[in-house]
């Protein structure tokens, strides 16, 4: 099992970013998934989260409306794109595997948002 | 929401020392609770799930109890790639959210 995730760097505040995750090893499509964050020498938050198919979608308060999840089965990758990004947005992104919880995390990317 | 808490914030503790770490939920969330281990500058790593049942490939020195509101982790005997922190994670709500974490460090 491999989760590969992709697409951090720097953005102002108020920009747009789109986080991506590259699964193998598994048969991606049986799997709902997670994006979670850990800011800075802090503690873990899911960010959001995916059904197998793709619908329905579930965001914590402070990201429904400027965060959107997505999946594409057929190339076993998730997707976080980003948008109104805030300094609090800041943290590490983790891409993982639910199934009896969260199995599987990948190694992470990292989100600064700064001016 | 529900809120969940660890004690102690910090732990230390010597090497074959039996160690505990508490997790309680603010509301009941049955036995919906997980365990995970994160090593410094790695990813989470699950320890158990359904408050009991060790997850595959962690050593049986491990082991999770409780239900309801109150959950314990135990370590039966620390071994030195033990150092690091811990959390508990409810997933009885879609926001499955996390305690605040439990450094165990070397005495």
């Amino acid at each position: 099992v491999q989760l590969v995730e992709s697409g951090g760097g720097l953005a102002q505040p108020g920009g747009s970013l789109r986080l991506s995750c590259s699964a193998s090893g598994f048969t991606f499509r049986n799997y709902a998934m997670y994006w979670v964050r850990q800011a800075p020498e802090k503690g873990l938050q899911v960010v959001a989260t995916i059904s197998k198919s793709g619908d329905p979608t579930f965001y914590a308060d402070s990201e429904r409306d400027r965060f959107t999840i997505s999946r594409d089965n057929s190339n076993d990758t998730l997707f976080l794109q980003m948008t109104g990004l805030r300094i609090e947005d800041a943290g590490i992104y983790y891409c993982a595997i639910w199934n009896y919880a969260l199995d599987f995390w990948g190694q992470g990317t990292l989100v600064t948002v700064s001016s | 929401d529900i809120q969940m808490t660890q004690s102690p914030s910090t732990l230390s503790a010597s090497v074959g020392d039996r160690v505990t770490i508490t997790c309680r939920a603010s509301h009941y969330i049955n036995t919906w609770l997980a365990w995970y281990q994160q090593r410094p500058g790695k990813a989470p790593n699950l320890l158990i799930h359904k408050a009991s049942t060790l997850a595959s490939g962690v050593p049986s020195r491990f082991s999770g109890s409780g239900s309801g509101t109150e959950f314990t982790l135990t370590i039966s005997s620390l071994q030195p790639e033990d150092f690091a922190t811990y959390y508990c994670q409810q997933y009885d709500t879609q926001s499955c959210t996390f305690g605040p974490g439990t450094k165990v460090e070397i005495k």
